[in-house]
């Protein structure tokens, strides 16, 4: 079936420092990747989308690239901000339905 | 910006008792959906629901789980008969199409006593 697995968290980094949340996938055929975010005390929100091979999605400083060969959409942002502290969940759609990660917490500290 | 919104945001319910999680998607949103993450688990699909039906559900939507739009802009999720591994955070969601980007409410934290 369908799996997406991403590193345990949490992460904690100071302000201004580079992030990585790595995150894989297993699908039957060409789906659909996904990160959304959680802010605390609020519903997960869409952040950035590729749907297809070496596309990149972008938004609010954050990147992340589909690579089909490593079946991989690691989540990158080049200075985090304490703002950016929240849970993130990678996610693929190849049906309607996305499949969900377990999410990463993210802790900046100033 | 449009919110969807779910009410309450936490729920204690004694196991057995039965229980329903209340959501308002956005008013121009046509699809809806329940997830659900146990505590450090990930993300689960419970259902989708289109036109007054149930569209797809997942095999943690069992016999004791209901959905419902009851008025046009209440959607609910019911749980007959609480057990204590459906303690959760429910997540309620909605869009615009099938393969529009979807919007999530804060979610209901339920516990099972």
């Amino acid at each position: 079936g369908n799996s997406v697995t991403q590193m345990e968290g949490p992460v904690t980094l100071s302000e201004e420092a580079f992030l990585t949340i790595n995150c894989t996938y297993t699908a039957t055929g060409y789906p659909s990747l996904f990160w959304y975010v959680q802010y605390p005390g609020e519903g997960l929100q869409l952040l950035l989308k590729a749907t297809k091979a070496d596309d990149k999605g972008s938004n609010k400083g954050f990147e992340a690239t589909y690579r089909k060969e490593t079946t991989s959409f690691h989540l990158e942002k080049g200075s985090v901000q304490v703002s950016d502290s929240a849970v993130y969940f990678c996610a693929l759609r190849l049906s309607y339905i996305p499949t969900f990660g377990r999410g990463t917490s993210l802790i900046v500290h100033p | 910006e449009p919110e969807v919104t779910q009410t309450p945001s936490h729920q204690v319910t004694q196991m057995g008792q039965e229980v329903i999680l209340r959501c308002v998607p956005i008013s121009n949103h046509l699809y809806f959906y329940w997830y659900r993450q146990i505590l450090g688990q990930k993300v689960e699909f419970l259902v989708s629901f289109y036109n007054n039906e149930i569209s797809e559900k997942s095999e943690i939507f069992d016999d004791q789980f209901s959905v419902e739009r009851p008025d046009g802009s209440n959607f609910t999720l019911k749980i007959r008969s609480t057990k204590l591994e459906d303690s959760a955070m429910y997540f309620c969601a909605s869009s615009v199409g099938r393969d529009d980007g979807y919007t999530f409410g804060s979610g209901t934290r339920l516990t099972v006593v």
